[in-house]
């Protein structure tokens, strides 16, 4: 089954306790993207990755990292969260970047930092 | 003021009614314009995708974009208790490269 799968699910952690949320493919997908969703603000980016070792900054990059070693994995690093990191965090993934590609979402991260 | 406005919501109709949702934007330079449903505790899905102005049918949906107002509208006939849910818009320059979503309505259909 084409999937994207998002782990942990649900993670409560303290502020500064670095933490990584894995996000992998199996659809050969050369794009993948990080959102988080916080009520009022909707869906925002954090990062992107066009291909292996490409990434770069999407709205909101500040206090996260990613890496993108292989194709089908495009984990996202907070190294100190802070409470305002506390949202719901969303991997995507398309074939490619271009018009008329859809995007595929994974079920989703919540993540309380106290 | 935020690049894409959307109602919240909520917004509660009888099953068979017709819904309208719509959002607004501020960048003339948005192209692309797509709707996802995102139903609770999951991830967004794709619903429609439109390019420029004019409309988009697919069964039970239609897309309409009016470039000249900065708005677009999805409309959906004879709505079933499993169109309940919450309805993203989201446009971009380019493609699916760098989306920016409406913050949601959340729709309710009524059986």
């Amino acid at each position: 089954e084409a999937q994207v799968t998002q782990n942990p699910r649900y993670l409560i952690t303290v502020t500064g306790k670095k933490l990584t949320v894995t996000c992998s493919q199996n659809m050969n997908h050369e794009y993948m993207s990080w959102y988080r969703q916080d009520p009022g603000l909707g869906l925002r980016q954090i990062y992107y990755s066009m291909n292996v070792e490409v990434t770069d900054k999407g709205d909101v990059p500040e206090g996260y990292k990613v890496s993108r070693k292989e194709k089908r994995n495009f984990p996202l690093i907070l190294e100190s969260p802070s409470p305002n990191q506390t949202s719901l965090y969303f991997c995507a993934s398309s074939y490619q970047v271009g018009v008329g590609e859809t995007q595929y979402f994974g079920p989703g991260t919540r993540l309380l930092v106290l | 003021q935020k690049e894409v406005e959307q109602d919240p919501g909520p917004l509660s109709v009888p099953e068979g009614a017709i819904v309208s949702l719509n959002c607004t934007y501020s960048n003339s330079a948005f192209q692309y314009f797509m709707w996802y449903r995102q139903y609770s505790r999951k991830g967004p899905e794709l619903l429609m995708y439109t390019y420029s102005s004019g409309n988009k049918e697919d069964g039970r949906f239609t897309a309409q974009v009016d470039k000249s107002s900065k708005y677009i509208s999805l409309f959906i006939r004879d709505s079933q208790p499993s169109d309940s849910a919450t309805y993203l818009c989201a446009m971009s320059l380019f493609g699916n490269e760098k989306l920016t979503f409406g913050t949601g309505t959340r729709l309710t259909i009524i059986p």
